[in-house]
């Protein structure tokens, strides 16, 4: 199974601030790679696939990258509603698997 | 306009058997990829099973021999059969849409979970 790690399980920042959450995976996985946001007691959102697509209706303040195994999801200004958890997932092979999450708190 | 609507969720004995049900709304489920996941209450996701277009279906090794996913096409809702309980199957479980394409597991719309608590 292919294993997807992100480096921080929580982070803070204020609102404004630029955002970076990184995710590895464990082989390569091409650029099979997508990204969630979740808030307490809803379902997950999906707001980039394929490592670096923003997914329709999901603000552009919102950008992904990858290099090799590495990948970076971006929040350019940080906004009140984006205090959130965030995980990537590679849908490269099955089994689909996650990332365990980075939690964006309020500084 | 999509929407998942999960069904079925409930406390239930180790063991136990329960069956889960994801109505389906705006799109058709067989012309996709649609999939279990898992949240266990404050916990990450964990990917459950998938049913292709086409028929086939995969599972994770956690439940593979335990829970069967199956879809009715007449009604547009996928279905998810859990035997053989057990207490680390307590979670919130989420249906999810992927759109067919290759290697195409990004779920671009999820239903709002429905809770399975395996206890005694």
């Amino acid at each position: 199974d292919i294993q997807m790690t992100q480096s921080l399980s929580s982070l803070s920042a204020s609102v404004g601030d630029r955002v970076t959450i990184t995710c590895r995976a464990s082989q390569s996985i091409s650029s099979h790679l997508n990204w969630y946001q979740q808030t307490p007691g809803k379902a997950p959102k999906l707001l980039i696939y394929a490592a670096s697509s923003l997914q329709s209706g999901v603000p552009s303040r919102f950008s992904g990258t990858a290099s090799g195994t590495d990948f970076t999801l971006t929040i350019s200004s940080l906004q009140p509603e984006d205090f959130a958890t965030y995980y990537c997932q590679q849908s490269y092979s099955i089994p689909w698997t996650f990332g365990q999450g980075t939690e964006v708190e309020i500084k | 306009d999509v929407q998942l609507v999960e069904t079925g969720g409930d406390l239930i004995q180790p063991g136990g058997s329960l069956r889960l049900s994801c109505a389906a709304s705006g799109f058709t489920v067989n012309s996709n990829y649609m999939s279990w996941v898992r949240q266990v209450p404050g916990r990450g996701l964990e990917w459950v099973s998938v049913i292709y277009s086409g028929g086939s279906t995969y599972y994770a090794d956690s439940v593979k021999g335990r829970f069967t996913i199956s879809r009715d096409n007449s009604k547009n809702t996928l279905y998810l059969q859990m035997n053989s309980l057990r207490a680390e199957d307590t979670a919130v479980y989420f249906c999810a849409r992927a759109p067919p394409q290759v290697r195409g597991g990004r779920f671009d719309y999820w239903g709002q979970g429905t809770l399975v608590t395996v206890s005694s």
